[in-house]
């Protein structure tokens, strides 16, 4: 069984495009959180739901947003896409918030 | 906004033990180190946390100096499945995990 799954895996799109990324966790954990990851490999934490309440945004545009209609899934919504949010958007959750994290596979973001 | 340094890379025999140091000079007393691994762009996978002590488990150790200003991974018996960028991660109080640039640790056989 798949502790995290994301869908899509690939997403490709045009610039001005509005776009959801899917994330669901079967862990019964608490905490999800949203990552980006740039062509630089560095990986940056934009999102935290605790009990579906937001409790982390790190200075990360209001194009985006999470939304989490239960415990376990938290999607990621992004609003008139830019060149620069193509990347590797990576879901993960943890049983609290600040403990061991498990992450998903990741969706590759491509914005022409 | 990481609070550690890591060199940029490393070699290791396989099947000899591979040591990947992390600076944190900076780290705060309830503060815990975390290692985390990414392979080849999956999703990365939690490997050992420690807050003072070493720790061990299944998959490696952590060895943290006494004044907590450096830490040491510890792969005992490196395969080639355990070639991946390594990161060192401080938890910061406020709960929250900040990714450096990490190590990428390649296993020649």
């Amino acid at each position: 069984d798949t502790a995290v799954s994301q869908t899509p895996k690939y997403l490709v799109t045009q610039m001005g495009n509005d776009k959801s990324i899917k994330c669901e966790q079967n862990l019964g954990h608490d905490t999800m959180y949203w990552y980006k990851q740039d062509s630089k490999k560095f990986l940056k934490i934009m999102f935290s739901y605790n009990n579906k309440e937001l409790i982390i945004n790190e200075t990360v545009p209001n194009r985006f947003s999470p939304k989490s209609p239960d415990k376990a899934h938290l999607n990621l919504h992004i609003n008139s896409l830019e060149l620069g949010d193509s990347a590797v958007y990576f879901c993960a959750s943890s049983q609290r918030f600040g403990g061991e994290q498990f992450f998903g596979p990741g969706t590759r973001l491509t914005v022409l | 906004d990481a609070k550690t340094t890591q060199p940029t890379s490393m070699d290791c025999a396989e099947g000899r033990a591979a040591n990947l140091p992390c600076n944190h000079s900076t780290i705060s007393g309830n503060e815990y180190v975390y290692w985390y691994r990414q392979i080849h762009s999956q999703g990365p996978q939690y490997i050992i946390h420690g807050l003072k002590n070493n720790e061990t488990n299944e998959m490696a150790s952590l060895i943290i100096t006494e004044d907590r200003k450096s830490s040491t991974l510890i792969l005992p018996h490196a395969t080639l499945r355990d070639t991946a960028v390594y990161y060192c991660i401080v938890r910061v109080e406020s709960n929250q995990f900040y990714f450096g640039t990490g190590t990428s640790l390649t296993v020649i056989p």
